[in-house]
């Protein structure tokens, strides 16, 4: 069974850092591309950032460019998410999603962390 | 960046129903768009990819259908379990995926 399960989430100040991870199981972790998606409090979901399966290209949202780095361990069938320089606006559900490969779109999606942006 | 807009935002329908919402495309994406539904307090899942090729395990009474800028999703008799908000998103824009805003359907 495919599983995603996400963690790393919490209450940040402005300003801060948060390191998210997504440990995924029942599936050729490193065959696949991954990318993570949020959702604001009572809001749609808005795209982060993209992964492909080696970990060599790599696409972030205008919103989170340049303080959002998304990264992945093969090994260890991992993928993160390191944001820094935190903003309110980045207070969301964050989710980690397979991109399936006959379909182009995100197959399995985690259950989500929660991150809290406020001081 | 294409942008999606999907008619209704929401509506109340009743059990039984016909149902079907749609999503605009500013620029042309060919069949790359997909259809979720989303509970609340639960991740997506994905409906339809391909713009009308059902994904595994979802029932058939959920369809999609269009092509270019113009999609709908259609729920031909509405259950109990598919009161839920829907989403549509295209990746055709390569690796930059946009989700439409979203429609909410809800019981009559």
């Amino acid at each position: 069974e495919v599983q995603l399960v996400e963690s790393g989430g919490g209450l940040v100040q402005p300003g801060g850092s948060l390191r998210l991870s997504c440990a995924a199981s029942g599936f050729t972790f490193s065959s696949y591309e991954m990318n993570w998606v949020r959702q604001a409090p009572g809001k749609g979901l808005e795209w982060v950032s993209y992964i492909s399966s080696s970990g060599s290209t790599i696409y972030y949202a205008d919103s989170v460019k340049g303080r959002f780095t998304i990264s992945r361990d093969n090994a260890k069938n991992s993928l993160y998410l390191q944001m820094n320089s935190l903003r309110a606006e980045d207070t969301a559900v964050y989710y980690c999603a397979r991109e399936g490969y006959s379909s182009g779109a995100a197959d399995y999606w985690g259950q989500g962390t929660l991150v809290t942006v406020s001081s | 960046a294409i942008r999606m807009t999907q008619s209704p935002s929401s509506f109340s329908a009743s059990t039984g129903d016909r149902v079907t919402i749609t999503c605009r495309a500013s620029q042309g994406i060919s069949s790359y768009l997909a259809w979720y539904q989303q509970k609340p307090g639960k991740a997506p899942k994905l409906l339809i990819y391909a713009a009308s090729t059902l994904q595994s395990g979802v029932p058939s009474r959920f369809s999609g259908s269009g092509s270019g800028t113009d999609f709908t999703l259609t729920i031909s008799c509405l259950q109990s379990e598919d009161f839920a908000t829907y989403y549509c998103q295209q990746y055709y824009s390569y690796r930059t995926w946009t989700f439409g805003q979203g429609t909410k359907v809800e019981i009559k």
